[in-house]
C-alpha cells in the first residue's frame, strides 16, 4: 500500500507563477489536510477537507486554494506564488477527524 | 491565543532515558498526540492521550495531565535511531491539530 504520495518532491518557482501541489491517498480516508512546515515553527494548517466535496480554511489559508473532487485526491494550488510561501508542504489524511493523521513525504517549495 | 510549548533541543546518551515535556493552552481539548520526525522526512504517529495518565507502547510512554495542560514523552533505552524531532500536537475544540515547534533530540554514543 502506497499510503499518501505527493508530487513533486521539490520545486523552484518564480514569484508570480502558479503551481499545483498534488496529493493522493489510497487508504480511503475521509479527512485530508495541507500543512506547511517552517524552521522554528510548528506545522501550520493551510486547508482541510473532512470529506469529499467539502473544504475548510485552516490557520494560514491566504494565497492557497484546494479542491476535493473525490476521496483520494486533494490538490493545493498557489495562484500567484510569493517568496514567503517558500516552505515544506505536507499533505496528511486521517480516517475521521478523531483519528491520527498519516503524512505524505512532503514537497519542498522554493519561491524566488 | 493557542500555544504549545516544548524545549527546542535536548541531548541524551545512548541507552539512557529522556523525558520531553509539552505544555499547552488551547481553545478546547480533544486529545494530545506525539509524532516523531526524522530530518527530511514526514512526521509519523507515536502516541495519543485523551485521558489523564500514562500510555505505554514499548520503549515509548506518554503522560497527560489535563488539569495542568501538560504532557511528556518518555523514551527508554535510547538508540541512535531515536535521534529525531518530537512533535507535540493538541486537537482543539474544532478538531484541528495545533502543533508545537518540536524538540530536536540528539543522541550521543
Amino acid at each position: 500500500t502506497a499510503g499518501i504520495t505527493q508530487a513533486p518532491t521539490s520545486q523552484i518557482l518564480a514569484a508570480g507563477r502558479s503551481m499545483t501541489l498534488r496529493c493522493t491517498q489510497d487508504m480511503r480516508h475521509n479527512a485530508m489536510y495541507w500543512y506547511r512546515q517552517d524552521l522554528g515553527l510548528g506545522l501550520r494548517l493551510i486547508h482541510y477537507s473532512n470529506t469529499a466535496g467539502t473544504t475548510g480554511k485552516g490557520e494560514v489559508p491566504d494565497g492557497y486554494s484546494v479542491s476535493r473532487a473525490n476521496t483520494d485526491d486533494f490538490p493545493l494550488t498557489l495562484a500567484s506564488a510569493v517568496p514567503s510561501q517558500t516552505s515544506v508542504y505536507f499533505c496528511a489524511s486521517s480516517d475521521g477527524t478523531e483519528r491520527e493523521q498519516f503524512f505524505g513525504p512532503g514537497t519542498r517549495l522554493t519561491v524566488l | 491565543g493557542q500555544n504549545i510549548d516544548q524545549p527546542t533541543e535536548m541531548t541524551a546518551t545512548e541507552g539512557a532515558i529522556v523525558q520531553i515535556n509539552c505544555t499547552y493552552q488551547t481553545s478546547g481539548f480533544n486529545g494530545l498526540f506525539w509524532y516523531q520526525q526524522h530530518a527530511g522526512e514526514a512526521p509519523t504517529f507515536l502516541s495519543y492521550n485523551v485521558l489523564d495518565g500514562l500510555e505505554e507502547k514499548g520503549r515509548f510512554s506518554s503522560f497527560l495531565s489535563r488539569s495542568k495542560g501538560y504532557s511528556y514523552l518518555l523514551l527508554k533505552e535510547l538508540q541512535m535511531k531515536d535521534s529525531a524531532s518530537y512533535l507535540c500536537a493538541v486537537r482543539d475544540s474544532n478538531y484541528q491539530l495545533i502543533w508545537g515547534a518540536g524538540t530536536k533530540l540528539i543522541i550521543k554514543p
